[in-house]
Formats: C-alpha cells, sequence, structure tokens
C-alpha cells in the first residue's frame, strides 16, 4: 500500500513564476492537507480539501491555491512566487483525525 | 486561536538513558493531540496521538506521551533512548472549530549521544 505521495521532490523556480505541486493521498484517504515548513520551523497550515472543496484555510494569502480531483489527488498552485515562498512544501491525507504526510517538494525561489 | 509550545530547541541525551520532549498547547475546547518525528530530508512520520481515555498513550518506537489537562501539557517520553531516535520531534494539536487544521510547535531537536 503505497503512502502518500508528492511530486517533484524539488524545485526550483524564479522570482515571479508560477508552480504547481502534486500529492497522491494514501489509499481510501479523502482529505488531503498542505503545509508550508520554512527552514527551522514547523508546518504551518495553508489549506485543506475534501469533497473536491476547500474546507478550511490557514493565514496564506490568495497567490497559494489548491485543486482537489474526483480521485482525491490535489495540487498547490503558488502565483507570483516570492523570496520567502522557498520551503519545503508537506501533503498530508486523512480519513479521520490522523494525518499521514508525504516527503514533500523542497521549492527553492531565486 | 490554538497554539503549541515547545520550549527546548534541542535536548541531549545518552544512549539508555530516559529522554523526554516536553510540549504544551493552548486550545479552546477538548484537545486532540499528536507527535511527530522528522528524519533530515524527510516528511513527518506519526508516533503517537491522544484523543481521549487514557492519559498515557503508546506509540511507535517505544514512545509513550502523557497528557497533563491541568497543565495543560503532552509530553513525549521513552524509557530508554537510542542513537537511531536522534530526529526533530513535533507536537502538535487539533482544538476547537479548527478540525482538520493541525497546529505544530516549533520543533525539538533530539540528540543521543552513544
Amino acid at each position: 500500500d503505497a503512502g502518500v505521495t508528492q511530486s517533484p521532490t524539488h524545485l526550483i523556480k524564479t522570482r515571479g513564476q508560477q508552480v504547481t505541486l502534486r500529492c497522491s493521498p494514501k489509499s481510501g484517504h479523502d482529505t488531503v492537507s498542505w503545509y508550508q515548513q520554512a527552514l527551522g520551523q514547523g508546518p504551518q497550515f495553508i489549506f485543506q480539501y475534501y469533497e473536491e472543496e476547500e474546507r478550511q484555510r490557514g493565514n496564506f494569502p490568495d497567490r497559494f491555491s489548491g485543486h482537489q480531483f474526483p480521485n482525491y489527488s490535489s495540487e498547490l498552485n503558488v502565483n507570483a512566487l516570492l523570496l520567502g515562498d522557498s520551503a519545503l512544501y508537506l501533503c498530508a491525507s486523512s480519513l479521520g483525525l490522523e494525518q499521514y504526510f508525504g516527503p514533500g517538494t523542497r521549492l527553492t525561489v531565486t | 486561536a490554538q497554539s503549541v509550545a515547545q520550549p527546548e530547541d534541542q535536548v541531549n541525551v545518552a544512549e539508555g538513558n530516559p529522554l523526554t520532549v516536553k510540549c504544551t498547547y493552548s486550545v479552546s475546547g477538548n484537545p486532540y493531540l499528536f507527535w511527530y518525528v522528522q528524519y533530515p530530508n524527510r516528511g513527518l512520520q506519526f508516533l503517537l496521538k491522544y484523543i481521549t481515555g487514557d492519559n498515557l498513550v503508546k506509540g511507535s518506537y517505544g514512545f509513550e506521551a502523557e497528557f497533563n489537562k491541568s497543565q495543560t501539557s503532552f509530553h513525549l517520553k521513552k524509557p530508554s533512548a537510542l542513537v537511531s531516535d536522534s530526529a526533530l520531534y513535533f507536537c502538535a494539536v487539533y482544538g476547537g472549530t479548527s478540525y482538520g487544521k493541525l497546529t505544530f510547535g516549533q520543533g525539538t531537536i533530539l540528540t543521543v549521544h552513544p
């Protein structure tokens, strides 16, 4: 049984560009959450998707958007990248309270 | 708003000694508490959770945690540390109306010396 998978593993973008990160949840999980982990910090909640709708959102600007597909996979889109968006982006899937995390995508903005 | 504090940036213990990693929380309503571990360049691995019931929760790899409602604490413990336990540990909480939004502490680096 595959766990949570994320792609790509690493990504380098330039300021002002747009990026899309992808996540496939653990088998049987219907909820996907996204977190941003800056270097030396704990993960910060971006948003959560359930039944293809954004259910909750953290304190992130509208430049951060997402989508959930009928097969429960999800995308995180970030527009107009800033240097401060450089971080590890973690996807987590869940069926109940317990969230299972993927290995993350390391985004570097230059 | 909910919050988590991990007062120690680093904890150092000798192999074979007991370890404790501290966590306190603030949340409205009943808390749902979690511990995760992160190894370098990896995602988070679930260790254990407290939802309700017994205040002493047992989890993966011999770890356990004690929920103390009056002190709003959820300290992670292990009776005998291993060098392989060296990693970054995060405490996290759900609470109130923010179901689904995990709030994490800043993390504690645990180093176990041979």
